[in-house]
């Protein structure tokens, strides 16, 4: 089993709806949450950074963070076209160190 | 627009040449890192530099030879690399004590 599992897609939804994108884990040391955006060959940009539980909101984006279940999750409102990419969601410490483990990304089109 | 700023953009490179990837980070962090990605996956750790001294090497090959001159600049120097080192090769910043990691745009790095 993976440390964390993302399931890789593609998700394809029409235009201003309601995306949810999810990430599971195992290793209950996990505290900190990241999700990327990452277009098609650019580097990773950070969307939104969590410590610990609870939900974090940033325009039309929300995190929620469940440490019970292992089990975060992106919500995107009003989906679109621009927001086409991949989503990687990344968490830590690894180890105690300063590492970071990724989900394998999911692969998000939004249809005009 | 990222703070984190890589040249070249593109490099193509023979299995004998010397060649070197630069990173440019203008946020004031102590801590950064390169990291390799190959097509539809997750960006896979390489090294971690933390006050401008190797903290983490993930058994990288010696092939690959990173720098960090200042707390601004980090360098990684290619020497006799392999067609399956063809990826894109990110570089990434962050706080020492933080997991959030702000990634440059990347190098596509193709050897022939």
């Amino acid at each position: 089993q993976k440390e964390v599992e993302q399931d890789p897609g593609p998700l394809s939804v029409p235009e201003g709806a309601i995306v949810s994108l999810n990430c599971t884990y195992s290793n209950s040391a996990f505290q900190y949450f990241m999700w990327y955006r990452q277009y098609s060959r650019k580097g990773p940009e950070l969307l939104m950074y969590t410590y610990s539980s609870g939900n974090k909101e940033d325009g039309r984006f929300t995190a929620q963070v469940d440490k019970s279940s292992k089990y975060i999750s992106l919500f995107i409102r009003d989906s679109q076209p621009s927001d086409s990419a991949t989503y990687l969601c990344a968490m830590g410490p690894v180890e105690g160190a300063q590492k970071l483990v990724f989900g394998q990304g999911t692969r998000l089109t939004i249809n005009p | 627009d990222t703070e984190v700023t890589q040249t070249p953009k593109h490099l193509v490179m023979g299995m004998t040449n010397k060649k070197s990837l630069k990173c440019e980070q203008h946020m004031g962090h102590r801590a950064m890192y390169w990291y390799k990605q190959k097509a539809k996956k997750p960006p896979e750790l390489m090294f971690v530099y933390s006050y401008e001294k190797l903290s983490i090497n993930e058994s990288v090959p010696s092939r690959f030879s990173p720098e960090c001159p200042n707390s601004s600049l980090l360098n990684l120097h290619l020497h006799a690399l392999q067609p399956e080192d063809s990826a894109l090769y990110l570089c990434a910043s962050s706080q020492v004590q933080s997991y959030e990691q702000y990634f440059g745009p990347g190098t596509r790095l193709t050897v022939t």
